[in-house]
């Protein structure tokens, strides 16, 4: 079967950096994202991964290493803002999404 | 970017009732929709699949009956919750894929749907 793993719920702290992990098991791979959704709204995008390495964009960071089923998606500088959910989701051999359970990230001043 | 609208984002009605939710792409050509639904603190689900101009592919476990999907044109997808009750309540959050651009999927508002 398919699966995306990533942890329920994160805590950190105003101004610091956290690494939200996602581990994926699914029949084919086309990509890797990453999505933001705050309560009550509807996803926006962050980033997408297709090939190894560290995508960079702004205070926000995507890693994917397609060997290990593993990704992790990088908060710098965390604002209270940044409270919100983070969505994994991976794209099949049918170009269709796989999504993550989310991890809400509770930042603390 | 890419801009996906959806009307109403907010709909109460009775137990009972069918409710109409509308999905637009404003800025493109959505040769696929995409239809979700999400219960409190728990992930997306996708429910259909929808490509204009053919009838929608549903996910196991959703009544086609029951959630009728129409994507008559390259812009416009509409999702019709029939004889809605309680359990049907939920966030229904329609997403549209550009022709020719399979990684990328925009997302609409959303709906929040309310049977009482």
């Amino acid at each position: 079967g398919q699966n995306i793993d990533q942890p329920t719920e994160m805590t950190a702290t105003e101004g610091a950096i956290v690494q939200i992990n996602c581990t994926y098991q699914t029949s084919g791979f086309n990509g890797l994202f990453w999505y933001q959704q705050h309560a009550g709204e509807a996803p926006t995008f962050l980033s997408y991964n297709v090939l190894d390495g560290l995508e960079e964009k702004g205070r926000f960071s995507s890693f994917l290493s397609r060997s290990k089923g593993y990704s992790y998606l990088l908060l710098k500088e965390l604002q209270m803002k940044d409270s919100a959910s983070y969505l994994c989701a991976v794209m099949d051999s049918n170009y269709q999404l796989i999504w993550g359970a989310g991890t809400k990230l509770i930042i603390k001043p | 970017g890419a801009v996906v609208s959806q009307h109403p984002s907010w709909v109460i009605c009775k137990s009972g009732t069918s409710v109409k939710i509308e999905c637009r792409s404003l800025d493109f050509q959505a040769t696929t929709m995409f239809w979700y639904r999400q219960f409190p603190k728990q992930s997306l689900m996708l429910m259909a699949t929808s490509n204009e101009g053919s009838k929608a592919t549903y996910e196991q476990g959703v009544e086609k009956d029951k959630f009728l999907i129409n994507h008559a044109s390259l812009t416009l997808s509409t999702l019709t919750v029939t004889s809605a009750h309680p359990e049907d309540s939920s966030f229904y959050i329609c997403s549209a894929r550009e022709g020719g651009n399979q990684e990328t999927q925009y997302f609409g508002p959303g709906t929040r749907l309310l049977v009482l």
